[in-house]
Parts: structure tokens; C-alpha cells; sequence
């Protein structure tokens, strides 16, 4: 069965400090996708990133990079000089390749970034 | 742009009611997905339809059903609702093309009284 583990129930950081976000994850697919969403307090999720699992290139897009590595079964988000526009709920999920693409998601980490 | 739509941001039931949760997506999309949004648990997947009138269970399907009688429109159902339904629902939709992730509507918070 596939599982994500977020730990960090809640972070509380001040702003332009950088921060970072961990997954951990669990599957027995030798091929699957990774994903970071982010639900701002209007609710919706908004989609930040997707890692297929041949790629272990790290990513950076700005302020965000993501941290994935295969050997340990991480796929880490650090926003480099937070804002306070980035406080939300943060998730981390993973699906199949094949079919539906069904997604299962961590617990979340809310962020909460102070001015 | 895609747009994933809830017919309602906030409902409030009574116990033993139907309920009613409709989710419409404007991309001609195949796959749609209801999940609920609870504190400490994360988005847990309740069904998901793969076209018109088809449908799967996804991992806590129980006390729900769905129907998908257009391609648009992806309904989740509570036969008898039960105060541990109360929870933020969360519809998605996305193009079966395997590059492709999922958009997510607003979420309809449901309370059962």
C-alpha cells in the first residue's frame, strides 16, 4: 500500500527565514509520481510541483526548491526567503503512473510564515 | 484555465438527511475524484469515476455513493448523513493524459447537526 508521512504537524517561521517541508513516502511501485499542492486559507489546493520517479533531479523555480531522493524515500520542499503570503497547509502526495492517477496525500504541514 | 466548481462553500444538515454534493469541471475532463479534508489525516480518497457512469471506490467509500450521469458533473451522495461526515469535501477532475495532475475545486465544508 502506498502511505506519505508529513511529521511536521505545524511550522512557525519568521519571514525571509528559509524553511523546509519534509515527505516521506512508501510505495511498491518501481515508477510513480510526487507532488507538493498548497491550500491557502481561501481552501483551494493549487498545485506547485510533479517528480516523476525517474527523475532525481532537484528542482528550483524561484523562492521553492524540492529535494528529491530516491534512497531515502524523500521528496523535500524548502521555500528559500519566506513570505507571509506563504502560509497555508502544505501536502505532499503520491500516485501511480497507469490509470486514474489516484492520489494519496500526507497529513500536511501548516506553515505559518510571521511578519 | 481549468475550472473545478462546488455547488456549495458551506452546508449545514441534520442527521439522517440526504445530502447532495455537486462538483462540475469545465475541461472535458474523464477522470473526477471526491476526497475528504480532515485535520491530522489529510485528503482521503472516498470514490473516483474514470467517464460517464463509471465509477471505483477509492479507501473509506463507506456510507457514501456517486453518480456520473455527464461528463461535467460528478455527484457524491450521502445516503443518511451522520455526524462523522461532518468535514471539508474536496472534488478534483483531470485529463486521462498520464502528464497531467489533478485541479482541485474550492471544497464545500459540511456540517451534520
Amino acid at each position: 500500500a502506498q502511505k506519505v508521512t508529513q511529521a511536521q504537524t505545524e511550522i512557525s517561521v519568521v519571514e525571509k527565514e528559509d524553511v523546509t517541508l519534509d515527505c516521506v513516502y512508501e510505495t511498491r511501485d518501481t515508477t510513480y509520481y510526487l507532488f507538493w499542492y498548497k491550500q491557502p486559507p481561501s481552501g483551494e489546493l493549487v498545485f506547485l510541483i510533479r517528480r516523476n520517479s525517474f527523475d532525481e533531479q532537484n528542482e528550483i523555480s524561484g523562492r521553492y526548491s524540492w529535494n528529491f531522493q530516491k534512497s531515502t524515500s524523500s521528496f523535500n520542499f524548502t521555500i528559500t526567503a519566506s513570505q507571509v503570503v506563504d502560509s497555508a497547509v502544505y501536502f505532499c502526495a503520491l500516485s501511480e503512473i497507469q490509470g486514474a492517477q489516484k492520489l494519496v496525500f500526507g497529513q500536511g504541514t501548516r506553515l505559518t510564515i510571521n511578519p | 484555465d481549468v475550472k473545478v466548481t462546488q455547488s456549495s462553500r458551506y452546508l449545514v444538515k441534520r442527521t439522517g438527511e440526504k445530502v447532495f454534493l455537486e462538483c462540475v469541471q469545465d475541461m472535458d475532463h474523464e477522470n473526477m475524484f471526491w476526497y475528504r479534508q480532515d485535520p491530522g489525516l489529510g485528503l482521503r480518497l472516498i470514490y473516483f469515476s474514470y467517464d460517464v457512469k463509471m465509477k471505483e471506490k477509492g479507501d473509506i467509500p463507506e456510507g457514501y455513493s456517486v453518480s456520473r450521469e455527464k461528463k461535467e458533473r460528478f455527484s457524491l451522495i450521502l445516503e443518511s448523513a451522520s455526524t462523522n461526515q461532518t468535514s471539508m469535501y474536496l472534488c478534483a477532475s483531470r485529463d486521462r493524459d498520464y502528464n497531467n495532475e489533478q485541479f482541485f475545486g474550492p471544497g464545500t465544508r459540511l456540517t451534520v447537526l
